[in-house]
């Protein structure tokens, strides 16, 4: 199985919104409503931010927002702060138990 | 609070094995799976499978077959993972995760593990 597809690397201004794809078939993003995004600081662990498409978990800050079209899903970052400065992945459920995860994107502020 | 801590750095002469434990608290062991997942150096994340916490039943994805082992001890709310026969292609980092409803939460700390002669 391949890596879902995101794009390398994005970037922004404080203040700013930035949007990260997730491509994936229609057997997986597209089939599923159990896409998730992780963020990843470096040294750090994975930290979930997002599930279910577009649901943030207890604390994790409204400006992030997820959503999902066809065999894409999004992950957008609005009001840019230097702390969103890190690697984040999404992550799609498959069917008969099988997750697959995006290739990772870098996101830099400015 | 939900935790998995796991142990601590390896580092391993190729063709040795390397057992990494993942203990966890603040839940019923055995109401959640736990999956583990492989972050080779610069790279990103790979799901290497997951464990059924109930019956002990590992499944592991394609490329994690053979010579990975996924395992629990119950008794301390603890999973393992067991890697043998090491290649210089197995230094990465090792992470637990627990699986809520198809959504993977919370990450252990991680696991170095790496392979040198």
């Amino acid at each position: 199985q391949s890596a879902l597809t995101q794009p390398r690397s994005v970037s922004g201004s404080p203040g700013q919104s930035v949007t990260i794809s997730c491509t994936g078939t229609s057997s997986d993003v597209g089939a599923s409503n159990y896409v998730s995004w992780h963020q990843q600081h470096p040294g750090k662990a994975p930290k979930l931010i997002l599930y279910d498409v577009s649901q943030r978990p207890s604390g994790v800050t409204d400006r992030f927002s997820g959503s999902k079209s066809g065999n894409t899903a999004s992950l957008t970052i609005s009001g840019l702060r230097a702390e969103d400065e890190a690697d984040y992945y999404c992550c799609s459920y498959e069917r008969s138990y099988t997750f697959l995860f995006g290739s990772g994107t870098k996101v830099t502020v400015l | 609070q939900v935790q998995l801590v796991q142990s601590g750095s390896e580092v391993k002469k190729p063709g040795a094995s390397v057992k990494i434990s993942c203990k966890t608290s603040g839940y019923s062991f055995t109401f959640y799976a736990l999956n583990w997942v492989r972050q080779a150096p610069g790279q990103g994340l790979e799901w290497m499978g997951w464990i059924n916490t109930n019956t002990g039943t590992p499944t592991y994805a394609q490329g994690f077959t053979g010579r990975f082992v996924f395992s629990l001890d119950t008794s301390v709310s603890t999973a393992y993972l067991q890697i043998s026969s090491l290649e210089t292609e197995d230094s990465a980092i090792y992470y637990c995760v627990r699986d809520i409803s198809w959504r993977l939460d919370p990450w252990g700390q991680g696991t170095l593990v790496t392979v040198s002669s």
